[in-house]
């Protein structure tokens, strides 16, 4: 059975690093095409996806957060983290980690909420 | 980036009944190893996205024959025939074959 989950800090202020943990069980991140996804949503709002990371520890990034984002894994302890530089208040969102597995996302975790604000 | 555009924005259904959406994407989804990374995915209220389609028409494990996806190159449809109360909530269609992966703003399916 394939289970993520999130964890954040729930809130934090402008211009801190957000520090983002995905917990997974039922599948290795050193298996072969395997790989991890954090994907966002602001209240009300689509899905954003942010950054990939896969079992050859294969790197991708959205683009449009340009360098703020670095995506990282713990293998050992089926763990994939995502911290994000310099938060303002846009960054604001649900991030959610989900199991990506030719290309798409087949399993999620319910969501960490992240508020920033002053 | 690739510019996904699904309509309609909403749609009302009576129960038992059939919709389709439509998703289409700026660029070609066909990837150089021949494969349509096409999915569709259903966010229910207060829940996270599940997975129901991948590469265009192949359901993913568990989800019902009652939806079905179809579609090639730039124009995608996803149907869902006999429609649940289960069923409602917001469908995303998403692509995976040019990162950075990008999804449509989605489509509200509520009750007439």
């Amino acid at each position: 059975q394939v289970t993520l989950k999130e964890s954040g800090p729930g809130i934090l202020q402008p211009s801190q690093t957000l520090s983002l943990t995905c917990t997974f069980s039922g599948f290795s991140l050193s298996t072969y095409g395997m790989g991890v996804g954090w994907i966002r949503q602001p209240s009300g709002k689509g899905l954003e996806w942010l950054a990939n990371i896969w079992w050859d520890d294969d790197k991708y990034y959205n683009p449009s957060l340009k360098n703020r984002l670095t995506i990282s894994k713990d293998t050992s302890n089926n763990q994939a983290f995502l911290k994000i530089t310099n938060v303002d208040t846009a960054d604001t969102a649900t991030y959610y980690c989900a199991r990506s597995y030719s290309a798409d996302f087949d399993f999620w975790g319910p969501g960490t909420m992240v508020t920033v604000s002053s | 980036d690739v510019v996904m555009t699904q309509t309609p924005v909403s749609l009302s259904v009576s129960l038992g009944g059939q919709v389709s959406i439509s998703c289409r994407s700026s660029q070609s989804l066909v990837h150089n190893n021949g494969n349509t990374y096409l999915s569709w995915y259903l966010q229910k209220p207060g829940q996270s996205p599940q997975l129901l389609i991948y590469k265009v028409s192949n359901r993913f494990s568990g989800i019902s024959d009652r939806f079905s996806g179809s579609g090639s190159g730039t124009d995608f449809t996803l149907k869902i025939s006999r429609v649940e109360p289960d069923d409602l909530g917001v469908y995303y269609c998403g692509q995976g074959t040019q990162y950075p992966n990008t999804f449509g703003a989605g489509t509200k399916l509520e009750l007439k």
